[in-house]
């Protein structure tokens, strides 16, 4: 299993700043991902985090937009840069703890809203 | 990615059985079938999965039609704690880096 502390639970921002979304794993983990979940949506899966490499983005996600560093098996990071009212969303950190088909684990997410 | 298709809410009384379809007719030989659920202001919580055999735990059992192009999740006693969004989901378990996509889900309610 893994315990994921994802900080912060949320907060309000002005148009135009960035914010930065940690997630800690209280266990080394293979795989770590960033989801975003617009109001009454399911979730869209932002990128995959690689340790040591630059992040794999899914179609319509940009790492100028959403830069993201791994820099061990238990930590990330999430920016959402030059912020807009579109970006208002819950932002959730998940993670595979062993081989491919393993569960995943989520975080509770944060709750970003820009004014 | 193989997809999956699933009734969009259902709604239940509470201490009934509730029996929630996903129809994934497109499923390759090595997807397994998983569930997860979505509880109102949380993140994902996973439920069960299975390859071909019907599977139990202590939350919920899968029901895996024969040809295996649908599945069936089912509570056997819904309480309130149960109203959530449930997710089916096809993952292939010869892809070491899977990505997990999500649909839009099937939002129970869960009438007292």
């Amino acid at each position: 299993s893994a315990v994921i502390s994802q900080k912060p639970s949320r907060d309000i921002c002005q148009r135009g700043t960035s914010l930065t979304i940690q997630c800690q794993v209280d266990s080394q983990v293979t795989m770590m991902f960033w989801y975003r979940q617009q109001p009454g949506q399911s979730l869209t899966l932002i990128a995959t985090a690689n340790q040591g490499s630059e992040a794999t983005y899914e179609s319509g996600f940009v790492i100028d937009k959403f830069p993201i560093s791994r820099p061990n098996l238990t930590f990330s990071t999430l920016t959402v840069s030059n912020m807009s009212p579109e970006d208002s969303s819950i932002y959730l950190c998940s993670v595979r703890t062993g081989l491919a088909n393993e569960k995943l684990f989520f975080g509770s997410g944060t709750q970003l809203s820009v004014l | 990615d193989a997809k999956t298709t699933q009734p969009n809410s259902m709604e239940s009384n509470e201490e009934e059985p509730v029996h929630l379809p996903c129809n994934h007719s497109t499923i390759s030989g090595t997807d397994y079938i998983h569930w997860y659920r979505q509880l109102p202001s949380q993140g994902p919580e996973y439920v069960i999965h299975g390859l071909t055999s019907n599977v139990n735990n202590r939350m919920a059992s899968l029901a895996i039609a024969e040809d295996r192009k649908s599945s069936t999740l089912i509570l056997h006693r819904a309480t309130l704690r149960d109203a959530a969004v449930y997710y089916c989901i096809l993952r292939d378990w010869l892809v070491s880096y899977d990505k997990v996509i999500f649909g839009p889900g099937t939002s129970l309610s869960v009438i007292p």
